[in-house]
C-alpha cells in the first residue's frame, strides 16, 4: 500500500526558532500533498495545499509567511514553521494524494511540535 | 460549501457488539467522494472505505460495512463485532471534485471495552 513518511515524529524547540517537518510518498508519487492541523480531541483543520512545482494555497487565517511549505518533487513536501511561538504547539499531519483523483489520503504519522 | 456533519461525540460499547457511526454531509456537487478514516492512538490516520456518489450499492468488507443513502445525505459505517482494537477516533470525509480538498467531521471517538 501506499506510505508517507513524516519526520520528525516529535520536535522541542524553543521559541524563536524555525523547525522542518518532511513529508514523504515513499511508493507512489504524490501530485498533491495536504497539510493539516490539529488540536487535541478535535479534528483536521487544513492548513494548506500543495502541488508540485508550484505554490501552496493557504486557507483563510493560515500566515503563509509562517507555514512555509514547499513542493520541490513528487514525493517530498516540507512544512517549516518559522519563529515559532508556543501557540505554535500542535500535532502536524501531512497528506499525500496520487492518482486516479478519487483516490484516498494518505497520512504520515504528524509530528508533534512543543514549542518552549 | 461543503460540511460533514459526525453527530456522535463518543461512543462506548462492549467487545462483541456492533456499532454504527453516522455522518451526514451537504455539498452542491454532482460529483464526489465519501471516505471513512481511523485514527488510533498513536495517532496515524488509516484509510478504511471509499464511497462515489455516483455509486450507492452498499458493500461489506470484512467486519466493516457501510450505508450510503445519497436522498438523505448519509454515509453510515458499522463495525460488526466489534474489537478492543477498534477504540480510536473515527472520521468521516468529504470530497467533491470542484472542490478537489478533503472535509473532515469532527470524529467520533470509539472505546471498546473487553
Amino acid at each position: 500500500g501506499a506510505v508517507v513518511s513524516q519526520h520528525p515524529s516529535w520536535v522541542i524547540c524553543k521559541s524563536g526558532t524555525s523547525v522542518k517537518i518532511e513529508c514523504r510518498s515513499l511508493d507512489f508519487q504524490a501530485t498533491t500533498m495536504f497539510w493539516y492541523r490539529q488540536f487535541p480531541k478535535q479534528s483536521l483543520m487544513l492548513m494548506a495545499t500543495s502541488n508540485e512545482g508550484s505554490k501552496a494555497t493557504y486557507e483563510q487565517g493560515v500566515e503563509k509567511d509562517k507555514f512555509l511549505i514547499n513542493h520541490a518533487s513528487l514525493t517530498l513536501s516540507t512544512l517549516t514553521v518559522t519563529s515559532a511561538h508556543p501557540e505554535d504547539s500542535s500535532f502536524y499531519i501531512c497528506s499525500a494524494r496520487g492518482v486516479p483523483y478519487n483516490s484516498p489520503l494518505h497520512f504520515g504519522n504528524g509530528t508533534r511540535l512543543t514549542v518552549t | 460549501a461543503q460540511k460533514v456533519t459526525q453527530a456522535q461525540t463518543e461512543i462506548s460499547v462492549v467487545e462483541k457488539e456492533d456499532v454504527t457511526l453516522d455522518c451526514v454531509y451537504e455539498t452542491r456537487d454532482t460529483t464526489y467522494y465519501l471516505f471513512w478514516y481511523k485514527q488510533p492512538p498513536s495517532g496515524e490516520l488509516v484509510f478504511l472505505i471509499r464511497r462515489n456518489s455516483f455509486d450507492e450499492q452498499n458493500e461489506i468488507s470484512g467486519r466493516y460495512s457501510w450505508n450510503f443513502q445519497k436522498s438523505t445525505s448519509s454515509f453510515n459505517f458499522t463495525i460488526t463485532a466489534s474489537q478492543v482494537v477498534d477504540s480510536a477516533v473515527y472520521f468521516c470525509a468529504l470530497r467533491s471534485t470542484n472542490a478537489g480538498k478533503s472535509t473532515f467531521g469532527d470524529g467520533t471517538t470509539l472505546t471498546v471495552k473487553p
